[in-house]
């Protein structure tokens, strides 16, 4: 299994404006997975990716998927301060690990 | 909807004692995943079960053991506490392996060892 990991780890921006996070990976995958983890609680799916798909959106959420580069980016358009979270990105060999995710703060 | 029970939410245990954790998983998920998060620092996994068999093995310590029942339902034990197991376990459960579709994930057990 090898685990996604993020860039920037922190990242600090205004309400409205768009967030971008990156994910860089290892090996083949099946799919990349985003979650986001509000402090101290259960991580939340946020959208699936598959290898053979490029871009996918939901609501305001838009990620890419390079599979030539071995990255993923997650973008969240104008943002909310409820968007302040941790995001992780998931790379699945048989099994889920998570890397080292990126802490979003977005402020009002 | 039904969603991933952790049990208990807090447990606190003293240095050398022995921890429970429980999980059960959505309905009809036949796997499981167990992760350690400890203070400001991202999910560890540990173990992971399929159908009811040891899928994957990560970063768990030997003091620590884990099983997946009949029911599916997973306890992770954990013996010789030390002040370093303080930390958020989560357990998560899929439908199938990760590989074909998400996570979906407790609300965790805190354990603070004293």
């Amino acid at each position: 299994s090898q685990q996604g990991e993020e860039d920037p780890q922190a990242l600090s921006i205004q309400e409205g404006e768009n967030a971008t996070m990156n994910c860089s990976y290892k090996t083949s995958i099946n799919n990349l997975q985003w979650y986001r983890q509000n402090s101290g609680r259960g991580l939340v799916h946020l959208i699936l990716i598959r290898s053979n798909e490029r871009e996918k959106h939901s609501g305001r959420l838009r990620v890419t998927l390079d599979t030539s580069k071995k990255s993923s980016s997650l973008l969240i358009t104008a943002s909310r301060a409820a968007d302040t979270a941790s995001y992780f990105c998931a790379t699945v060999d048989n099994d889920m690990r998570f890397g080292a995710g990126t802490r979003l703060t977005v402020k009002p | 909807a039904a969603g991933v029970i952790q049990s208990p939410r807090h447990l606190i245990k003293e240095k050398r004692e022995t921890a429970t954790l429980k999980c059960y998983p959505i309905p009809r998920h036949d796997t499981v995943y167990w992760y350690q998060q400890g203070p400001g620092q991202d999910p560890q996994f540990l173990i992971s079960f399929y159908e009811k068999m040891q899928s994957d093995k990560g970063s768990i310590p030997d003091r620590f053991s884990a099983q997946q029942f009949s029911d599916y339902h997973s306890e992770l034990n954990m013996s010789s506490l030390e002040l370093g197991d303080s930390a958020l376990y989560f357990c998560a459960s899929s439908l199938g392996r990760g590989n074909t579709g998400e996570l979906f994930f407790g609300e965790g057990s805190r354990l603070t060892v004293l």
